[in-house]
């Protein structure tokens, strides 16, 4: 069964330094990763997803992601945060396991707390 | 435009109560998904409707949970003789249609404690 792994529960960071929020998957088969977001007192939001072509995708606020392969990882960068990216980080993987649902399994998620 | 509505935001109840959570997914979207998001966990899957039809009910952790939705729109999460271990926030999503790369919609979730 696929599965996914956040290997930070925390990541604290100050204001405009570089982070990334790490993302371990598995899965026997192809898959499609997402990252979503879950800003305080909201509901979960799409930040960005892979499906196919190129392993490298990026988010209109500055978030990208690269898919590897050899590595089973979906991870998460920013190069410069901001205060507002303080919020809860989801990765999730979809795959052909899942009898073409589109159901999601979520990892455990990392609270990203940027500090000024 | 509106999105993904649920109901109550919160519910509080007994051990044993039944209780019954709603949702309102986005018009037009025929697929619709329950989570269930236990503290400090991300989101677990529960079930998924494709228009009136449970395609997949095989997240529901037994017989206790039911889900609904008649008329393809509005969906309903049943719990039977709620447990302690229910208290959990439920999600639910809709997606435009089924497919693994289908953008799923949240809702704000519904925060069950039972008591």
């Amino acid at each position: 069964a696929q599965s996914v792994t956040q290997l930070d529960s925390q990541v604290p960071v100050f204001e405009e330094a570089p982070v990334e929020l790490r993302c371990n998957y598995s899965s026997s088969v192809s898959v499609y990763l997402f990252w979503y977001v879950q800003y305080p007192n909201q509901g979960l939001q799409l930040l960005l997803k892979y499906l196919s072509g190129s392993t490298l995708v990026k988010s209109i606020n500055g978030f990208e992601a690269e898919f590897n392969k050899s590595q089973t990882s979906f991870h998460l960068r920013k190069p410069s945060v901001h205060i507002s990216d303080t919020a809860e980080y989801f990765c999730a993987v979809s795959d052909h396991n899942t009898g073409n649902t589109g159901k999601l399994i979520f990892g455990q998620g990392t609270t990203l707390q940027v500090k000024p | 435009g509106a999105g993904v509505s649920q109901t109550p935001s919160n519910k509080v109840t007994e051990k044993g109560k039944y209780v019954e959570l709603r949702c309102d997914p986005i018009s037009g979207h025929t697929a619709l998904y329950w989570y269930r998001q236990s503290l400090g966990q991300g989101p677990e899957f529960l079930i998924y409707f494709q228009g009136t039809g449970a395609a997949d009910d095989s997240g529901l952790p037994n017989d206790r949970f039911f889900a609904v939705r008649p008329e393809g729109s509005v969906s309903t999460l049943k719990i039977q003789r709620t447990e302690r271990g229910d208290s959990a926030v439920y999600l639910c999503a809709s997606s435009l249609d089924r497919g693994l790369g289908n953008e799923q919609f949240f809702g704000p979730g519904t925060r069950l404690t039972v008591l």
